[in-house]
């Protein structure tokens, strides 16, 4: 079934990096737009990133600007987000979702994967 | 930016009520209006899409509405299921919004 299962969150110190996974199967990876979305502890949904389906066009969130970069492998079905430089403000879980407006033109998250927990601390 | 102001934050009503949320945008998104319904401890799901569209799958109790700067989204019978925060979302200009979230319980 269509799928996509995040990994690589923990506790970080600030400062220091962290990189997040998120494996896709069930469609074809290569055909869709992928987001970042993170949550902080009790807290409404904040849209991170996002990388075009060919990974030719990313577009950060001002607040992780500079910071974050999206990058896929499409041979692997994988998106990645290379987090630098954590604040104590990133920690959130952080979702990754399928974007299917390159597919069928509606823009939206259509599937989302169950998270990844990141606790920025010293 | 755009931003989305959603209400109410919180709403609490009783099994086979009829249920209403609003979202406004601070500009004119047409229909790039989006819901999502999360609980807790759940990834987001989407439920409608520009606006009024059902995506597949969701029960049809499920409705939107608006154009322009002023949404609604509509629970026609609560069902106890239904136990969850609900989420407007925008797209604009390569910029994705979303409200803060409305909690709806059972009384």
């Amino acid at each position: 079934q269509v799928q996509l299962v995040e990994s690589g969150g923990g506790v970080v110190q600030p400062g220091r990096s962290l990189r997040l996974s998120c494996a896709a199967s069930g469609f074809t990876f290569s055909s869709y737009g992928m987001h970042w979305v993170r949550q902080a502890p009790g807290k409404g949904l904040e849209w991170v990133a996002v990388i075009w389906y060919d990974g030719s066009n990313k577009y950060y969130a001002d607040s992780v600007k500079g910071r974050f970069t999206i990058s896929r492998d499409n041979s692997k079905n994988t998106l990645y987000l290379q987090m630098n430089s954590l604040r104590a403000e990133d920690t959130a879980v952080y979702y990754c979702a399928r974007d299917p407006s390159s597919v069928r033109g509606v823009d939206a998250f259509d599937i989302w994967g169950q998270g990844t927990m990141v606790t920025v601390s010293s | 930016d755009i931003q989305m102001t959603q209400s109410p934050s919180s709403l609490s009503a009783s099994v086979g009520d009829r249920v209403t949320i609003t979202c406004q945008a601070s500009q004119d998104i047409s229909n790039y209006l989006n819901w999502y319904q999360q609980k807790p401890g759940k990834a987001p799901k989407l439920l409608i899409y520009d606006a009024s569209n059902l995506e597949t799958g969701v029960p049809s109790r499920f409705s939107g509405s608006g154009s322009g700067t002023d949404f609604t989204f509509t629970i026609s019978s609560l069902q106890p299921e239904d136990i969850a925060t609900y989420y407007c979302q925008q797209y604009d200009n390569l910029s994705w919004t979303f409200g803060q979230g409305t909690k709806v319980e059972i009384k």
